[in-house]
Order: C-alpha cells, then structure tokens, then sequence
C-alpha cells in the first residue's frame, strides 16, 4: 500500500497563476484534509472532506478550493497564487469516526514568485 | 476547541526518558487530548491520545492529570531517532486537529 501520496512534490509558481496539488489515498479512509504549514509554524487546516462529493471550510479557506469527486482522491485547487500562499502543503486522511490516527501525506512544498 | 500551552524547546539525553508537558486549562469534558510529531519537515505522525485515563502504547505513555488540566508525553527511552517537533493538540470529537508551534525536541548522544 502507498497510504496518502501527494502530486507534485515540488512546485514554483508565478503570481497570478493557477494550479492543483492532488492528493490521493488506497487505505479507502472516509475522511480527507488539507494543511498548510508556514516556516517556523504549526499546521493549519486549509479544507477537509467527510466523504465523497463532501467538502468543509477549515480555518484558512480564503483562496483555495477543494473537490472530492472520487473516494480516494482530494484535489485542493488555487485559482490565483500569491506569495502568501508559500508553503508547504500536507494532505492527510482518517478512517471514520471512532478512529483517531490522521495519516499524513509527505507534503507539497510551494513556491510563489 | 481548547488551546495548548507546551515549551518551545527541550534537550533529553540518549536512553533517558522524556517528558513533554503540555498545558490544556481550558480543556471541556468532550475533548481529547492528541500527541502528535514531525520529524524534519515530514508529514506528521500520530503518537498517542486519551481522554480522561492514561494510555500506553508501544511508542510512548500518555499521563493526564486528574482535572484534565494537564498532561505529560513520556518517551521511555529516547533514541536519536526520536528528535522532532512534538505537538499536544486538544480537539473534540470533529477530528479537525489545530497544531500549535509545539515543542522541539532534541535528544542528544
């Protein structure tokens, strides 16, 4: 099993363009997240998802969107980079409701110039 | 949720036990308390958690004070390898975990 892969691994993007980090998952978890962790800083929840076609605003939604139209795969969407939104990005999944054990992704480390 | 308090940073020596505190005064009776850990900018990695009984596994113990009002990670016995930033996150049963800056920890040979 891979567990929770994240596509790219890297990426610089210019102000003003677009892109999608993908992150995908074969453990068939119910629940799936999006984080952003800042320099020197904690995670912060960006989006999350109780399941599929489902999607929640976290604690820093503002300039992202997410869709979760299959199961296994959570994309996390920015329309129009900015530098702000340097980070790393890390996906991470969770079983079902009375489990506790997030699994994290290996992370997405963005750049914007 | 309840916000945690924990040190910046600590130094353990190999083989000795480490002790994390973390301080979660505002703590409600529905919420549990998570430890996580993040190894050198890796994706984080579940420790252990509780809610109101010590737990123990096979990476570390979990000791909760009786008003909740506290807790202490313990790693029995330190390796080099345990080196990583440790989070104590205290989250009710929605599973929307919020990390703080946690504490660096640092064992040394």
């Amino acid at each position: 099993n891979a567990g929770v892969t994240q596509t790219p691994k890297f990426r610089v993007l210019k102000t003003g363009q677009s892109m999608t980090l993908l992150c995908a998952q074969d453990m068939n978890h119910e629940y799936m997240y999006w984080y952003r962790q800042d320099p020197g800083m904690g995670l912060r929840l960006i989006h999350y998802s109780v399941g599929e076609g489902t999607t929640a605003k976290g604690e820093v939604p503002d300039g992202y969107n997410v869709s979760r139209l299959k199961k296994q795969n959570f994309l996390l969407g920015l329309e129009s980079a900015a530098p702000s939104q340097t980070s790393v990005y890390f996906c991470a999944t969770l079983s079902d409701r009375g489990t506790y054990e997030q699994y994290f992704g290996p992370g997405t480390r963005l750049t914007v110039t | 949720d309840a916000k945690t308090t924990q040190p910046t940073s600590m130094d353990c020596a190999e083989g000795r036990a480490a002790n994390l505190p973390c301080n979660h005064s505002t703590i409600s009776g529905n919420e549990y308390v998570y430890w996580y850990r993040q190894i050198h900018s890796q994706g984080p990695q579940y420790i252990i958690h509780g809610l109101k009984n010590n737990e123990t596994n096979e990476m570390a113990s979990l000791i909760i004070t009786e008003d909740r009002k506290s807790s202490t990670l313990i790693l029995p016995h330190a390796t080099l390898r345990d080196t990583a930033v440790y989070y104590c996150i205290v989250e009710s049963n929605d599973y929307k975990l919020s990390f703080g800056a946690g504490t660096t920890v640092t064992v040394r040979a």
